[in-house]
């Protein structure tokens, strides 16, 4: 399979606290997307970093990626109980329009 | 602009049935993904349509069809429902086919339950 992995597959932490979401992949990539998922819900796109890009910000969330060892992160920073939902990478292989998710890591944040 | 709204949100069918459902695209879009998430298996891709043609495919059974129509709404079908069939079926619109630095938008998706 080439659907990626995330880890944690859970993580709680208390509000305020930083939470870091990890993706691997398989093949190298076009560029890779995060997205959040509210229970049973449609995605919600978050954050877009190109390949050649090394990290990005936006808002509370900042964005990794490393092509060397295949993998991105998520930081979302000061974290609010509003962030509890599932977050998922999405990525396409070089040379491929199919675009692939990760298996998606479940945050809950405690008020 | 409206989101990406998708038809029925709820179904309930039984084993040999067959189902279809509908996603209409943000306004604009010509690009519809369609998705299959199970607790299981995750987010897994089904097919992909542009101007009216399938373009990409998931590794799923023939079972699993989909079309396009001129104005960019699509329809799934699964024929021979299984009971490994029941999932959220999101759908997701893009202005144009698979470019990875499109973002896609995602329906509110369809409960299918088969029992």
């Amino acid at each position: 399979s080439q659907q990626g992995e995330e880890d944690p597959q859970a993580l709680s932490i208390q509000e305020g606290e930083n939470a870091t979401m990890n993706c691997s992949y398989k093949t190298s990539i076009n560029n890779l997307q995060w997205y959040r998922q509210n229970s049973g819900r449609g995605l919600v796109h978050l954050i877009l970093i190109r390949s050649n890009e090394r990290e990005k910000h936006s808002g509370r969330l900042r964005v990794t990626l490393d092509t060397s060892k295949k993998s991105s992160s998520l930081l979302i920073t000061a974290s609010r109980a509003a962030d509890t939902a599932s977050y998922f990478c999405q990525y396409s292989g070089a040379g491929s329009y199919q675009l692939t998710f990760g298996k998606g890591t479940k945050l809950s944040v405690i008020p | 602009k409206a989101g990406v709204t998708q038809t029925p949100r709820y179904l309930i069918k039984t084993r040999g049935q067959q189902v279809t459902l509908s996603c209409s695209p943000i306004s604009g879009h010509r690009s519809v993904s369609w998705y299959q998430q199970t607790p299981g298996q995750g987010l897994q891709f089904l097919f992909e349509y542009f101007s009216e043609t399938q373009r990409n495919k998931g590794n799923f059974p023939g079972r699993f069809s989909g079309r396009q129509f001129s104005n960019s709404r699509s329809e799934m079908n699964v024929s021979t429902l299984e009971l490994g069939d029941s999932a959220l079926y999101l759908c997701a619109s893009s202005l144009v086919m698979g470019r990875s630095t499109d973002t896609q938008y995602f329906g509110p998706g369809t409960r299918l339950t088969v029992l």
